[in-house]
């Protein structure tokens, strides 16, 4: 069974920087589109992100577009998302899905239970 | 706003039939892309409830359905029961000048009376 494991979220500055992990166990990810996706309080799934299997595609959101850098480490299993310059509305729970198959319109079978950050003065 | 569009919320007695529509356009579902839904308990991260259009994911309930047209799709619950009120999501692709974008609906909130 595929497990999900994020962490790295917590409180930081407007302008500040977070580095999001993603752990993922019961599979080994060589071979999948990995995504983030968060969530603001009470609010809707918004897609951030995507990264293509072997690293050679990245997507972005236009709202974090030139701030967020995706990436990953498919001998450690494990995603990444670095946030710089943060802003108050970058405040949301994050989760990491995988598409387990290597179409690139799959659905996100699986996910984590998501890591909170907030972003506050 | 969402790219695809759902309604807030749907509400049906036990064992009713329920439906929740997902509204794009010809840049998303319409464009042929397959219509994907979630349902998220309390929380709990999402979990795939229907793939594809259609297909359901082993260990997912018969009484959930789906269906598209055009550029709608819809999730149909039959024999409504408690453990049923979550909120639901659809989501497709959509392209964009970097290749195919993931896009959500806004989430609908099913209560069950």
């Amino acid at each position: 069974e595929v497990q999900l494991v994020e962490s790295g979220g917590g409180l930081v500055q407007p302008g500040g920087s977070l580095r999001l992990s993603c752990a993922a166990s019961g599979i080994t990810l060589t071979t999948y589109w990995m995504h983030w996706v968060r969530q603001e309080t009470g609010k809707g799934l918004v897609w951030v992100s995507r990264i293509k299997s072997d690293e050679t595609m990245t997507m972005y959101a236009d709202s974090v577009k030139g701030r967020f850098t995706i990436s990953r480490d498919n001998v450690e299993n494990t995603l990444f998302l670095q946030m710089n310059s943060l802003r108050v509305e970058d405040t949301a729970i994050y989760y990491c899905a995988i598409t387990l198959s290597a179409s690139w319109y799959g659905p996100l079978d699986s996910w984590g239970q998501g890591t909170v950050v907030t972003v506050s003065s | 706003q969402s790219v695809l569009t759902q309604p807030p919320s749907v509400s049906g007695a036990p064992g009713q039939r329920v439906t929740i529509s997902c509204t794009g356009s010809s840049s998303n579902i319409g464009a042929g892309y397959g219509v994907h839904w979630y349902q998220q308990l309390p929380g709990t991260g999402p979990k795939l409830l229907i793939n594809g259009n259609t297909n359901r994911p082993s260990g997912v309930s018969a009484r959930f359905s789906g269906s598209k047209s055009g550029t709608s799709a819809s999730l149909a619950i039959t024999g409504l029961q408690a453990e049923d009120e979550a909120d639901y999501y659809c989501q497709s692709y959509e392209s964009s000048r970097s290749g195919p974008h993931v896009v959500f609906g806004g989430g609908t909130k099913v209560t069950v009376l």
